[in-house]
């Protein structure tokens, strides 16, 4: 059964600085991971998909790595600003056969003016 | 595009009184899923569906229901509501094709409480 960890529960930054936001999961057959965005009170934003086949995915200030063989992807958030407050979620379907996505329980990010 | 609808936003409800949850997409996605989130716990999958007609269990269908009588529509039934029943209640849809899957959008979420 997958599982996803992410680690640390919450990460306070001051503004401006880059920070990475990482995602672990145990199966490695994973068929593609997907980044979430959720304010408080709110539903969940899609950030970047990967899928297996790919290494990176790139929004904007966003980055998003994939390494299958390690079981970690990473978000990357270049000169991040307080709008960047938010959980981020991390999410994987286990397989080609798989419809469920295991999500991790967040990060909780902060980024102090 | 409205995306993914849920209604309604807040419910309250009694024990043992049931309710229906609705979600409605208007991307023409094959797939839809219901989640729910407690709070330390991360989102569990309820129910999923891969099209009208379809419907399977996901990690914790217990003293839910679903149907998906058309693609845009895939509605939540609750049956004698319980406590443990408490959550934020999400609705997602997605395309699918080839084997491929597509990223997960999600609506606003229902905020229900069962006392």
């Amino acid at each position: 059964k997958q599982e996803v960890t992410q680690i640390p529960a919450a990460l306070s930054v001051p503004e401006g600085e880059n920070l990475v936001l990482n995602c672990s999961f145990t199966d490695s057959a994973i068929y593609n991971l997907q980044w979430f965005r959720q304010d408080p009170g709110k539903g969940l934003t899609s950030l970047l998909l990967i899928q297996s086949s790919q290494r990176e995915q790139t929004s904007g200030r966003l980055n998003a790595s994939l390494d299958k063989s390690s079981g970690r992807s990473t978000l990357y958030i270049a000169a991040s600003q307080p709008g960047d407050s938010a959980t981020y979620l991390c999410a994987a379907y286990s397989g080609a056969g798989s419809y469920q996505l295991t999500f991790g329980k967040g990060t909780k990010l902060s980024v102090i003016p | 595009n409205a995306g993914v609808t849920q209604t309604p936003k807040f419910r309250i409800l009694k024990i043992g009184q049931s309710m229906t949850l609705q979600c409605t997409q208007d991307m023409n996605h094959n797939y839809m899923y219901w989640y729910r989130q407690d709070p330390g716990m991360g989102l569990k999958l309820i129910y999923y569906s891969v099209g009208a007609g379809i419907t399977d269990k996901g990690e914790v269908p217990n003293g839910y229901n679903v149907s998906r009588s058309t693609t845009e529509d895939f509605p939540l039934r609750l049956e004698l509501a319980a406590p443990s029943q408490t959550s934020v209640y999400f609705c997602a849809s997605s395309y699918s094709s080839r084997g491929r899957r597509y990223e997960q959008y999600f609506g606003p979420g229902t905020r229900l409480t069962v006392t």
